[in-house]
This record gives C-alpha cells, sequence and structure tokens, in this order.
C-alpha cells in the first residue's frame, strides 16, 4: 500500500518561499498524477496543483505565478515551491495521489503539515 | 472555475439518523463529484467517485447520487464514527475545487 509523507519546515518568513517535499513510499511514483492540497486552520481543502509523473503540470490559477511543482522519479519523490509567502499562506499542506492514475480526484494521502508563516 | 455549494454547512444529528447532505455546482460536471470525510488533525478520506460509487472500504451505510449540478450523500443510519466535516469536490474542469464543507455534530 503506497504511503506519502510531507517534510519541510514549519515556519517561513513572510516574502521567503516555502518548499515542501512529499516522499511516496511503497509504490512508484510513475503512471500517476500527484497532487498538493492545502487547508488554513479551521478553514476548507483548496487545491493547489498536480504534476504528472512525467513532468506535465496544472496550477490553481489563484496561486500560478507563485507556485511550482517538480517530480524526481529516481527519488520517489515530488515538491512544492511557493514563493513570496504571506501571512494567508499558512495552512496544512497534504500531498495526494491520484485515485486512477488520471482522474483527478485522491484516494492516498500524507498525513498533512502545517506550514505557519510569520516573522 | 466550478464553484461547489454545500448545505447545510452545519448539522447536529444523533445516532442512528439519516443524514443527507447536498453539493450544487455553478455548472453542470455531469457526474465528476466526489465526497470526501475528513476528521479533526487527519487528512481526507474518500468515500464516493464519480457520484455513486462507494471507496472500497467504505461502510454500505454512505451512498451518492445525482449528476449535472445536483448532488448528494446520505448515510442512512449515522454511527459514532461518522461525526466529521464532509467535502464535496469536482473533478470536471482542469481547474479543481472543493465545497465548503458540511460539519456534522453530535446533538
Amino acid at each position: 500500500q503506497v504511503q506519502l509523507q510531507e517534510s519541510g519546515p514549519g515556519l517561513v518568513r513572510p516574502s521567503e518561499t516555502l518548499s515542501l517535499t512529499c516522499t511516496v513510499s511503497g509504490g512508484s511514483i510513475k503512471n500517476y498524477y500527484w497532487t498538493w492540497i492545502r487547508q488554513p486552520p479551521g478553514k476548507g481543502l483548496e487545491w493547489i496543483g498536480y504534476i504528472y509523473y512525467s513532468g506535465d503540470t496544472n496550477y490553481n490559477p489563484s496561486l500560478e505565478g507563485r507556485v511550482t511543482i517538480s517530480v524526481d522519479t529516481s527519488r520517489n519523490h515530488f515538491s512544492l515551491n511557493l514563493r513570496s509567502v504571506t501571512p494567508a499562506d499558512t495552512a496544512t499542506y497534504f500531498c495526494a495521489r491520484d485515485k486512477d492514475g488520471y482522474s483527478f480526484l485522491w484516494d492516498s494521502w500524507g498525513q498533512g503539515i502545517l506550514v505557519t508563516v510569520s516573522s | 472555475d466550478i464553484q461547489l455549494t454545500q448545505s447545510p454547512s452545519f448539522m447536529s444529528a444523533s445516532v442512528g439518523d439519516r443524514v443527507i447532505i447536498t453539493c450544487r455546482a455553478s455548472r453542470g460536471i455531469s457526474s465528476y463529484l466526489n465526497w470526501y470525510q475528513q476528521k479533526p488533525g487527519k487528512a481526507p478520506k474518500l468515500l464516493i467517485y464519480a457520484a455513486s460509487n462507494l471507496q472500497t472500504g467504505v461502510p454500505s451505510r454512505f451512498s451518492g447520487s445525482g449528476s449535472g449540478t445536483d448532488f448528494t450523500v446520505t448515510i442512512s443510519s449515522l454511527q459514532p464514527e461518522d461525526f466529521a466535516t464532509y467535502y464535496c469536490q469536482q473533478s470536471y474542469s482542469n481547474f479543481l475545487t472543493f465545497g465548503q464543507g458540511t460539519k456534522v455534530e453530535m446533538k
């Protein structure tokens, strides 16, 4: 059974770049879409973007220009970079795997990592 | 973008109750509607996909229906472990979106 684990700093300064990695174990990163989703404290879910193992990406238009998702198939992980962060980017960030490889719904999730943007 | 509006946003219910949550899309999305359950401090869990398909391992008391713009998830007999927040999500457009959530609390 595939497992996902987010990692990265829990505190980021305003105007800096938030960088997270999702490590995939128990399965290959190939042939799937991989997604980042976030949830501000006490609020709902927001899709950030996804990447196919080949490198094709699609981002939430509200974040486009600040977000980059990349994949490293040799290390079986994918990453999120969010530039010029503000306190509004404070959230729990989840990585997730597409259920069927291309259905854009998610049956495997990481546990989430809380990232706080504060000086 | 396609907006999803859930109703109600909050509900109080008792064990054994039949619970129905609605999700309305701002335009037609065929059957590309999925439901998740989230408990505090946990990642969401996929319950139903493509409007009416029960995810493997999900109890049969959960069911989903709808197409086009109007969808529902029904819990036939609410169990203690079902108190949680439920989200709908559309996978119709390239811009993936969620509903605002429905919190089901114990009455």
